[in-house]
């Protein structure tokens, strides 16, 4: 049973203009959401977070939109680059026993075409 | 700092064979883990350690053993290798819980 999904594996998306990478996940004991960004035959690098807490947190070209409710966040990258192209994953933890845990989704794919 | 360094890159093992894959990191931190990603899927935590000689199971333990007698090093053993461990592995650390996450540049194992 997954709990965090990234249901779009691929995005394609002009140079300049927004690109918007979405995340769902099923467990509302996770309190503090994360994204990685991924280049071929390197380790994930971390890009932002956002706690439980917040509703959006920005860093320069990057935010993420966190929803509770629906159990959905997002991540905005403006102007996209393409030097953003890369695998994007979304990662969620949560407190108690599972706190060491990162819960990865599959990944969405970004191309931001020149 | 070098930060999470991982050895070696690539390797063929035959099957029942057994080897370490090597990880260190040079941030003092205290919590150490091991992932395992195959194809078209997310990382998925093998095993982690909060310390020197404190470690515990992750989602796919199975197959694999861990110890930690320092900081920096934390080395995940394969005993008898089975195809079904092909995947690329990485080794991240972290100042704490709730942290991000340093991950090193992976492992890509092939069990044939």
């Amino acid at each position: 049973d997954q709990q965090v999904k990234q249901n779009s594996p691929s995005l394609s998306v002009q140079e300049g203009r927004i690109s918007i990478l979405n995340c769902d996940y099923t467990n509302s004991m996770f309190d503090y959401f994360l994204w990685y960004k991924k280049y071929p035959a390197e380790g994930p690098t971390f890009l932002i977070s956002i706690s439980s807490i917040k509703d959006k947190n920005e860093d320069g070209r990057f935010t993420v939109f966190l929803n509770k409710s629906a159990k959905h966040l997002s991540l905005h990258i403006v102007p996209s680059q393409p030097g953003d192209s890369a695998v994007y994953f979304c990662a969620a933890i949560g407190p108690g026993a599972g706190s060491y845990q990162l819960t990865f989704g599959k990944g969405t794919k970004l191309s931001v075409i020149p | 700092n070098a930060g999470v360094t991982q050895t070696p890159k690539f390797r063929i093992l035959k099957i029942g064979q057994s080897m370490t894959l090597q990880c260190a990191q040079d941030m003092n931190h205290n919590y150490m883990y091991w992932y395992r990603q195959d194809p078209g899927m997310g990382l998925k935590l093998i095993y982690y350690s909060v310390g020197a000689g404190i470690t515990d199971k992750g989602e796919v333990p199975n197959g694999y053993n861990v110890s930690r007698s320092t900081t920096e090093d934390f080395p995940l053993r394969l005993e008898l290798a089975a195809p079904s461990q092909t995947s690329v592995y990485f080794c991240a650390s972290s100042y704490g819980t709730g942290n991000e996450q340093f991950f090193g540049p992976g492992t890509r194992l092939t069990v044939l």
